[in-house]
């Protein structure tokens, strides 16, 4: 049972350079998510997509783009990387009832 | 703005005694809310859920929503030191994700 699996684990980047972090889940989920975290501020929603085909935007989306590639996967771009961007990035996902399941997050730092 | 708010704390609790952390949310559209439990350097783990007004138990674990009052709480009997972690607290109106609390750190002195 792999339940929701993000990679990288750790990434760091310069200022300006592009990645994608993945995130697959094998629960059959409609919706999934991606979170920030970053001390005093909680978890806060970047992008979030109901089911396949459709993506939202979350409170802090700003810098960010995700693809719902299919209902497994959701990845989340960062085209220019900032400093102000380095954090804790969490995918989740979501069964119509109940709450979310947490991947292991990816760590990453922006220099 | 939906805005859930915790005491970061720490409460410290003592072995054995009852820990109680408390969560206010802003939206009374809410649904559905949440117990989340993060230990440093991890990512957060479902702990309890709760849609319907009053008290959930789960093991050693009980929910307690108030609607009318926009208050959840979450109890922990017999606190053991690997309760020790912080607690989030989150609330979902819709299909879109959750809205979290900052959290609470909770310590359970030996």
């Amino acid at each position: 049972n792999a339940g929701v699996t993000q990679t990288p684990k750790f990434q760091v980047l310069k200022t300006g350079q592009s990645m994608t972090l993945q995130c697959a889940q094998d629960m059959n989920h409609n919706s999934m998510y991606w979170y920030r975290q970053d001390p005093g501020m909680g978890l806060r929603l970047i992008y979030y997509s109901a089911s396949e085909g459709t993506t939202d935007k979350g409170e802090v989306p700003n810098g960010y783009n995700v693809s719902r590639l299919n209902k497994r996967e959701f990845s989340l771009r960062l085209e220019s990387a900032a400093p102000s961007q380095t954090s804790v990035y969490f995918c989740a996902s979501t069964p119509r009832q109940g709450g979310q399941h947490f991947g292991d997050g990816t760590r990453l730092s922006i220099l | 703005q939906k805005e859930v708010e915790q005491n970061s704390g720490p409460l410290s609790v003592p072995e054995g005694a009852i820990a109680s952390l408390n969560c206010t949310y802003s939206d009374r559209g809410s649904q559905s809310f949440f117990w989340y439990r993060q230990y440093s350097g991890k990512s957060p783990e479902l702990i309890m859920f709760i849609y319907s007004n009053g008290d959930k138990e789960d093991g050693r674990f009980t929910a307690q929503l108030n609607k009318a009052s926009q208050y959840v709480s979450l109890l922990i009997r017999d606190s053991q030191p690997s309760d020790s972690a912080t607690y989030l607290c989150a609330v979902q109106g819709g299909a879109d994700g959750l809205t979290f609390g900052k959290g609470t750190h909770l310590i359970i002195q030996p």
